[in-house]
């Protein structure tokens, strides 16, 4: 099992749908995590950092399920610019050590249709 | 502030010929990181540092090295490239463990 798994997509949906895309992670010593967004052919940016009890950033809602090793991103109201390829990371410390390790799902690519 | 830099964008390589890449960041960040990406594969970690003077294998470190002789800069080297090393490098920096901030990437072609 992959340690980071998405669904690839693409997610085609219209303006104004509400989207969701899931994220399995296997390793359970995982610490934080985080939902990057990134355009074709840009680098990956920042869209927001998951916490246990759920959190909310305008129409973004990320939650996490520890029991389950799940984490989720809805999209509510999704636009034209929502656009992009959507990358599930899981931070973990590496054996041994106090640094952490990023690892990044391959991404779930949404198309927003007018 | 022009956050992450990376230099050059764009590179077309031989097989057997090095280069190396350039990472500047400005945030003032302890860490810094070298990144891959390829179709189909996400993105994968080759070296990173936790501070000036200190690298540390990632998760493909084979084929490359890396250097951090100033805090804000994370060179990447490849001696000897491989058609294989084609990918689009990814530096990201970051205060102390993530988020991390990443720069415009490079495109790297190796014939």
């Amino acid at each position: 099992r992959k340690e980071v798994e998405q669904d690839p997509g693409p997610f085609n949906v219209p303006e104004g749908a509400t989207v969701a895309f899931n994220c399995t992670y296997s390793n359970s010593a995982s610490q934080s995590f985080f939902w990057y967004r990134q355009d074709c052919r840009k680098e990956p940016k920042l869209l927001m950092s998951v916490y246990s009890s759920g959190n909310e950033d305008g129409r973004f809602t990320a939650q996490l399920n520890r029991a389950s090793q799940y984490i989720s991103l809805l999209i509510r109201d999704s636009k034209l610019s929502d656009s992009a390829t959507y990358l599930c990371v899981v931070n973990r410390l590496l054996y041994g050590g106090s640094q952490g390790n990023l690892i990044f799902g391959k991404g779930t690519k949404l198309s927003v249709k007018p | 502030n022009a956050g992450v830099t990376q230099t050059p964008k764009f590179r077309v390589l031989k097989t057997g010929q090095s280069m190396t890449l350039l990472c500047a960041q400005d945030m003032n960040h302890e860490y810094m990181y070298w990144y891959r990406q390829d179709p189909g594969m996400g993105l994968r970690l080759i070296h990173y540092s936790v501070g000036e003077g200190t690298t540390a294998k990632g998760e493909v470190p084979d084929g490359y090295n890396v250097s951090r002789l100033k805090k804000q800069n994370f060179l990447l080297g490849l001696e000897s490239a491989a058609p294989s090393q084609t990918s689009v490098y990814f530096c990201a920096s970051s205060k102390q463990g993530p988020p991390l901030h990443f720069g415009n990437g490079t495109r790297l072609t190796v014939t």
